[in-house]
C-alpha cells in the first residue's frame, strides 16, 4: 500500500522558517517525480514545487522561488521542503504528492498519483 | 500562466442525477488535462488524465471529454460518495502547473 506521511507543519511567525518532511512507502520512491501542493484555508489547490526522480530537475512556482527549497533523500524515501521567509499567505495545508508521466495519444501527461494527508502550516504573529 | 476556469463553482444535485462540470483553459493545452476529486477533509484523488482516461479503480460513471481549451467532467449517475469538490488541472506548461478553482457538488 502506498503511503505518504507529511510532518513538520507548525505555527510560525512571519519571516520564520520551517522544514516539512514526507516519508514515502509502498512504491519505488526513486523512480517517481515528487511535488508539493498546498491548499489555503477554504481555497483551491496550488502546485508549488517539483523534483524529478533523479533530483536533476527542480521547478518552483514564482511565489515561493528563492524562499523554498525542495529536496529528496532516496536512501530514506523522504521528500523535504525547506521554507524560509514565511509570509501570512503561505498559510495552508501542504500535501506531498507523488507523480508520474502517463502516455496518452503520444503525449506524456504528468499526473499527481499519490497524495499524503497533508500537514498544516500557519504563519501568524 | 495558464488560467483554468471551472463552472459552475458549485452545484446541488440529487443521487442518480447526471452532473456536468466544465473547465476552460486560457490557451490550448492539447490533452494535458487531468481531473481530481477531493472529499471533505481528505486529500485529492486522481480521477481522469489525458482528458478522458480513467485512472485505475475509478468507476465508469465518471467520464471526461473535450479538446483544445474546453473540457468536461461528467458523472452519469451521481452516487452518495460523489459529493465532493472537483478540480481540473493542466500539465501542459509547468511554469506553473495550474488547477481550476474547484466545483463543489452538494446534495440537493
Amino acid at each position: 500500500e502506498v503511503q505518504l506521511v507529511e510532518s513538520g507543519g507548525h505555527l510560525v511567525q512571519p519571516g520564520g522558517s520551517l522544514r516539512l518532511a514526507c516519508a514515502a512507502s509502498g512504491f519505488t520512491f526513486s523512480r517517481y517525480n515528487m511535488n508539493w501542493v498546498r491548499q489555503a484555508p477554504g481555497k483551491g489547490l496550488e502546485w508549488i514545487s517539483y523534483i524529478s526522480g533523479s533530483s536533476s530537475t527542480i521547478y518552483y512556482t514564482d511565489s515561493v522561488k528563492g524562499r523554498f527549497t525542495i529536496s529528496k533523500d532516496d536512501a530514506n524515501n523522504s521528500l523535504y521542503l525547506q521554507m524560509n521567509s514565511l509570509r501570512a499567505e503561505d498559510t495552508a495545508v501542504y500535501y506531498c504528492v507523488g507523480g508520474s508521466g502517463k502516455y496518452s495519444y503520444g503525449s506524456r501527461i504528468q499526473t499527481f498519483d499519490y497524495w499524503g494527508q497533508g500537514t498544516v502550516v500557519t504563519v501568524s504573529s | 500562466d495558464i488560467q483554468m476556469t471551472q463552472s459552475p463553482s458549485s452545484l446541488s444535485a440529487s443521487v442518480g442525477d447526471r452532473v456536468t462540470i466544465t473547465c476552460r483553459a486560457s490557451q490550448t493545452i492539447s490533452n494535458y488535462l487531468n481531473w481530481y476529486q477531493q472529499r471533505p477533509g481528505k486529500a485529492p484523488k486522481l480521477l481522469i488524465y489525458g482528458i478522458s482516461i480513467l485512472q485505475t479503480g475509478v468507476p465508469s460513471r465518471f467520464s471526461g471529454s473535450g479538446s483544445g481549451t474546453d473540457f468536461t467532467l461528467t458523472i452519469s449517475s451521481l452516487q452518495p460518495e460523489d459529493f465532493a469538490t472537483y478540480y481540473c488541472h493542466q500539465t501542459y506548461s509547468i511554469l506553473p502547473w495550474t488547477f481550476g478553482q474547484g466545483t463543489k457538488v452538494e446534495i440537493k
